[in-house]
């Protein structure tokens, strides 16, 4: 597609239920970060996928959290039992390149904001 | 830690005037890369501007200019001839080597007729 698309862009979950947010880059691009942006506050970091490998997972909050990649392209955050706190806006980014490459632009998609009751 | 500093939670722009939002950053990488996106409600981070750490010139894209200053780890946003649409939230960003991009708290810019 022509940019980072997410779904749902917009979910409701009751306490304890389990979530899944789908993120699809742009097609061809190594890299994928998912980031968790609270109310009034910046994006913070969740984890990091050069083509199906996780490389870095440090920023996701529990073991509540799960993110997978599995064919390289689309990927999949998975939030089990969530709970109030873990409502957010969570953004889906890409990037041409992969790994040790700062100069390449990172692209955002519109986010998916979840709201837990 | 990477720690970027954003000191300007929220302001004001007359349209048509040019306005400056501040960024500063710690880092004690040799090369890095410093971004600045735009978030409007909608939500979603719109890229603006890349300046490299290593780049002669300062970054300009149409009415965005990045003022790099290197010695003093800071890169602030210039848009001139402030619009309407400009109205947002702004952040600055720095990713180096194996960090992922690291984000500031934001400035939210509000553009008056």
């Amino acid at each position: 597609g022509a940019g980072v698309s997410q779904s749902p862009r917009y979910k409701v979950a009751k306490r304890g239920q389990d979530v899944a947010l789908r993120c699809d880059p742009i097609s061809g691009h190594v890299s994928l970060f998912w980031y968790q942006q609270a109310l009034g506050q910046g994006p913070e970091f969740l984890t990091y996928f050069q083509n199906e490998a996780q490389l870095d997972k440090s920023g996701l909050p529990s073991d509540r959290f799960f993110a997978e990649r599995p064919e390289g392209s689309v990927s999949t955050l998975k939030i089990q039992r969530t709970q109030q706190e873990d409502s957010a806006v969570y953004l889906c980014a890409s990037r041409r390149t992969g790994e040790g490459d700062s100069g390449n632009t990172i692209y955002f998609g519109e986010g998916s904001w979840l709201t837990v009751v | 830690a990477q720690k970027i500093t954003q000191t300007q939670p929220g302001m004001f722009v007359q349209e048509k005037e040019a306005v400056t939002l501040d960024c500063t950053y710690d880092t004690s990488d040799p090369s890095y890369g410093l971004f600045w996106y735009k978030q409007p409600s909608s939500g979603e981070m719109i890229f603006l501007i890349y300046q490299g750490s290593y780049d002669q010139q300062n970054a300009t894209e149409g009415r965005y200019s990045l003022n790099f200053q290197k010695a003093r780890k800071s890169a602030n946003l210039v848009i001139s001839a402030s619009q309407l649409g400009d109205s947002a939230m702004y952040f600055c960003a720095k990713c180096s080597g194996n960090t992922p991009l690291v984000f500031g708290k934001g400035t939210r810019l509000s553009v008056i007729a």
